[in-house]
C-alpha cells in the first residue's frame, strides 16, 4: 500500500540553524499539509499546499516558514532560524483530491532544538 | 471554523473492560468529516475511522466502535474488551473536505494488564 515517507526521523538543530524536513507525499495526491504536535499536546495545522502554491496557512506559519515542492515528489518544509520552541513532531500529510478525504499522514519528523 | 472537545485527558481501564472515548464537536458547516486517529508511543499517527455528516450510521469493525449523533454533535469511540496493545493517545479530528484536520486534544488511554 501506497504510503507518505519523512525525512530525517529525527532532526537535532542549534537554535538558529535552518533545517529542512522533507516529505514524500503519495504520488498521485494533490493536496499537501504540513502539521505540527509539541510534546504531550494536540496535534496543529501549519500549511497546506495545492497546485504550487500556499492555499492556506494557520498563524503558526510565519515569516521563518516556507513550504517547496521543488521537483514534484518531495514536498519540504524549512524553518529558516529555528527556536527553541520549534521543538516538535513535524507531520506531513496529503490526499489524492477533493472527492477523497481521508488525509495519509507520514511517520512524522521528530525535531529537536538545543 | 470547527472545534473538537476532547474532555477526557486520561483513561486507566483494566485489560478485557470495554472503555469509551468522548468527542464533541463544533461546526457551522453543513457538510463535515469527523475522524478517529490513534497514536501510539512510536508517535505515528494511525487512521482509524471518517465518518461524513450526511450518515449518522454507527460503525463497528471488531473491537472498535463509533456512535454518531449529530443530535448532540458527538462522535464517541468505544474499545470492547481492551487489550494492552490499545494504549496509545487517541485523537479525534474534523474538517470540512480537503480542509485542514483541526484536531482535539487527545485522550490518552492506559490498559493494565
Amino acid at each position: 500500500e501506497p504510503e507518505v515517507t519523512q525525512t530525517p526521523s529525527h532532526q537535532v538543530t542549534q537554535m538558529g540553524q535552518e533545517v529542512i524536513l522533507r516529505c514524500v507525499p503519495i504520488s498521485n495526491h494533490l493536496y499537501f499539509y504540513w502539521y505540527r504536535q509539541i510534546l504531550g499536546q494536540k496535534v496543529e495545522f501549519l500549511v497546506s499546499f495545492y497546485n504550487n502554491e500556499i492555499s492556506e496557512k494557520s498563524e503558526i506559519f510565519d515569516d521563518q516558514f516556507s513550504v517547496e515542492r521543488p521537483d514534484g515528489s518531495n514536498f519540504t518544509l524549512k524553518i529558516r532560524s529555528t527556536k527553541l520552541e520549534d521543538s516538535a513532531m513535524y507531520f506531513c500529510a496529503s490526499i489524492r483530491d477533493t472527492s477523497s478525504y481521508e488525509q495519509y499522514f507520514g511517520p512524522g519528523t521528530r525535531l529537536t532544538v538545543t | 471554523a470547527q472545534k473538537v472537545t476532547q474532555a477526557q485527558t486520561e483513561i486507566s481501564v483494566v485489560e478485557k473492560e470495554d472503555v469509551t472515548l468522548d468527542c464533541v464537536y463544533e461546526t457551522r458547516d453543513t457538510t463535515y468529516y469527523l475522524f478517529w486517529y490513534k497514536q501510539p508511543p512510536s508517535g505515528e499517527l494511525v487512521f482509524l475511522i471518517r465518518r461524513n455528516s450526511f450518515d449518522e450510521q454507527n460503525e463497528i469493525s471488531g473491537r472498535y466502535s463509533w456512535n454518531f449523533q449529530k443530535s448532540t454533535s458527538s462522535f464517541n469511540f468505544t474499545i470492547t474488551a481492551s487489550q494492552v496493545v490499545d494504549s496509545a493517545v487517541y485523537f479525534c479530528a474534523s474538517n470540512s473536505g480537503n480542509t485542514p484536520l483541526v484536531f482535539g486534544k487527545g485522550t490518552r488511554l492506559s490498559v493494565i494488564a
